[in-house]
């Protein structure tokens, strides 16, 4: 089945440090990956998304770009502030196993907190 | 606004009650959602819907039930077989497509005291 691994954390960072969380994917067909990130007592909202291999997402400084070769998207950013801690989700969409069109299932992997220091 | 809207935010329940986690979207969304988070677990399906009259059993099913009645409304029932409830818990959306996003609420804290 479909599964998502990310780097275990927390991660602690100064302000304006440089930022990767590694996320890799196992899939059986041709997912869309997705980021994620939830702050604290809230819901997950969307980061960023790549659709296909080499797509680059973007969003807030944040950045990743879908390897099919590696089947890996991990996130980036080059200068990390206090506001961007949070957990950060990678996920990834793919059709659900044995299932008509139009079936897809989102895969969430486990989360990685990270706090940034002044 | 458009939005997915969880109440409570915050719920407290004795063992042995049932209790409704209510959610509903005015995305016009076909798709919905409820997961399950705990610390160092990530989010867990418990069960999803595609239409309307019509859910699936997640991962995590057992312990809990869902209806939908409406487009807009994914009601999750935890029942008194549900061995561990205290969680926070997720319900979200979306159009049925591999590209498209899911649209989260703000979740609600269930605590079994």
């Amino acid at each position: 089945g479909n599964s998502v691994t990310q780097m275990e954390g927390p991660v602690t960072l100064s302000e304006e440090a440089f930022l990767t969380i590694n996320c890799t994917y196992t899939a059986t067909g041709y997912p869309s990956l997705f980021w994620y990130v939830q702050y604290p007592g809230e819901g997950l909202q969307l980061l960023l998304k790549a659709t296909k291999a080499d797509d680059k997402g973007s969003n807030k400084g944040f950045e990743a770009t879908y390897r099919k070769e590696t089947t890996s998207f991990h996130l980036e950013k080059g200068s990390v502030q206090v506001s961007d801690s949070a957990v950060y989700f990678c996920a990834l969409s793919d059709k659900k196993k044995n299932s008509g069109a139009g079936s897809y299932q989102l895969t969430f992997g486990k989360g990685t907190k990270l706090s940034v220091i002044p | 606004d458009g939005g997915i809207t969880q109440s409570p935010k915050y719920l407290f329940r004795k063992e042995g009650q049932n209790v409704t986690l209510s959610c509903e979207q005015n995305l016009n969304h076909d798709a919905m959602y409820w997961y399950r988070q705990d610390p160092g677990q990530g989010l867990r399906l418990i069960y999803y819907s595609q239409i309307v009259n019509d859910f699936q059993k997640g991962d995590i099913a057992e312990g809990y039930s869902v209806s939908r009645e409406k487009k807009e409304s994914f009601p999750l029932t935890v029942t008194s077989a549900q061995k561990n409830p205290t969680a926070f818990y997720l319900c979200a959306s979306s159009i049925e497509g591999i590209n498209t996003e899911a649209f989260f609420g703000q979740g609600t804290r269930l605590t079994v005291v």
